[in-house]
């Protein structure tokens, strides 16, 4: 059974950071494209970065230079490094695989994110 | 960067059929994906590469796409198609995700 499991959100101050984590189980993070995802309340999804099978990441404008994509093969995980973080970063952040690395066929149940002024 | 736009709601009667439009330049000759999502909930791929559904999604689930604008369709709408719908696509160009506006469907 394939299961994204997202952790490490929180109640951060402006500035600050935050790793989140995503667990995976029933496929391997190294052969998909994989991505996060977030959503503000009460507002639409936005694409936050995604990271190549063959490890090449980019980064939706919005968080370019402050946050960085990652994974950990051996630990099947994926992590989302965010740094300098904005009262607008908040949202709750979704980990998701990519199918033919265009759309989403699995998601986490999303993890929140406060960033505090 | 590219830019897909969708209406914020739509509102149909239980039986009748939902079109949600989502406009972006020469979106035609991209592949665009749908989904749904419930309030609290992750999304769910409805239709994916314009036409295409993932199994388990029933037949009154369709797509289309042309010229600058792609289309879902519900047909025979059901009180548990009330939700939030967005398009999706892959831009080449920025190597970026973009996501559609949004739409909520409300059944009457």
């Amino acid at each position: 059974e394939v299961q994204l499991v997202e952790s490490g959100g929180g109640l951060v101050q402006r500035g600050g950071s935050l790793r989140l984590s995503c667990a995976v189980s029933g496929f391997n993070v190294r052969n998909d494209y994989m991505s996060w995802v977030r959503q503000a309340p009460g507002k639409g999804l936005e694409w936050v970065a995604v990271i190549y099978s063959g490890g090449g990441a980019y980064y939706a404008d919005s968080v370019k230079g402050r946050f960085t994509i990652s994974r950990h093969n051996p630990e099947n995980t994926l992590f989302l490094q965010m740094n300098s973080l904005r009262v607008e970063d908040t949202a709750v952040y979704y980990c998701a695989r990519l199918k033919t690395g265009e759309f989403v066929d699995q998601w986490g149940q999303g993890t929140l994110v406060t960033v505090s002024s | 960067s590219y830019v897909l736009t969708q209406p914020p709601s739509v509102s149909v009667a239980p039986g009748q059929t939902a079109r949600i439009p989502c406009g972006g330049d020469d979106i035609g000759s991209k592949s665009v994906h749908w989904y749904q999502q419930r309030p609290g909930q992750a999304p769910v791929v409805v239709v994916y590469d314009d036409s295409d559904r993932p199994s388990g999604i029933p037949e009154r689930f369709s797509g289309s796409n042309s010229g600058n604008t792609a289309t879902l369709t519900i047909g025979r709408v059901e009180a548990g198609d009330e939700a939030d719908y967005y398009c999706q696509l892959w831009d080449s160009a920025s190597d970026h995700f973009v996501f559609g506006t949004g739409t909520k469907v409300t059944v009457l």
